[in-house]
């Protein structure tokens, strides 16, 4: 069964204190991961999209990288509007071409 | 330009009411699909369109749910004789073309089923 394991589900962190958020994945053949920024009453926001294993993409302080098993979510020195719910998702071959499949999301709080 | 719109934004019904739900996507978008959210949770598939036709309503739970988009553009899910348990935020995402391009998210409607 296709399934997307994100972690930690929540996460604090000090303004400039880079961490970094995962995404495990478990499909049977990877057509893409996506990642999201969710804010509170707002629909997810796209970030990146990753193909293959090796990738990586970058946007401000915000960096994705794959493998054939997960991808990370890197935060360089966070600020207070980093805050938000990370969602990770896949779509697979297998599958419909529509459906996205989900993690739960990792709720960031970055405090000043 | 314009992004994905959903209204309304919030709707309040009995149980046993019908709701309908209503998106509109990015012009020139010809992929459309539902997702639908509860707290705490990712978003679930719903249903998706590829130009005017129900691509995959897998995600559909039951015969009280179902969707349009009789013109390949603006889509309505329609839900019939609402449960309690069928609150949740519902989300609209339109892309380019299904199974290659990012989806870009609405707002989203938040159903709540008294």
């Amino acid at each position: 069964e296709d399934q997307v394991t994100q972690s930690p589900e929540a996460l604090r962190l000090q303004e400039g204190e880079s961490s970094s958020l995962n995404c495990s994945y478990t499909v049977s053949g990877l057509r893409g991961l996506f990642w999201y920024r969710q804010d509170p009453g707002k629909g997810p926001e796209f970030l990146f999209t990753l193909y293959s294993a090796g990738e990586e993409k970058e946007k401000e302080r915000l960096k994705a990288t794959l493998t054939k098993k997960e991808s990370f979510l890197h935060i360089t020195a966070p600020k207070p509007e980093d805050s938000a719910t990370y969602l990770c998702a896949v779509l697979n071959y297998g599958g419909s071409q529509g459906n996205l499949i989900f993690g739960k999301g990792t709720k960031l709080s970055v405090k000043p | 330009g314009a992004g994905v719109s959903q209204t309304p934004s919030n709707k309040v019904t009995e149980k046993g009411k019908y709701v309908e739900l209503r998106c509109d996507p990015i012009s020139g978008h010809t992929a459309l699909y539902w997702y639908r959210q509860s707290l705490g949770q990712g978003p679930e598939f719903l249903i998706y369109f590829q130009g005017t036709g129900a691509a995959d309503d897998s995600g559909l739970p039951n015969d009280r749910f179902f969707a349009v988009r009789p013109e390949g553009s603006v889509s309505t899910l329609k839900i019939q004789r609402t449960e309690r348990g069928d609150s949740a935020v519902y989300l609209c995402a339109s892309s380019l073309m299904a199974g290659v391009d990012e989806q870009f998210f609405g707002p989203g409607t938040r159903l709540t089923v008294l």
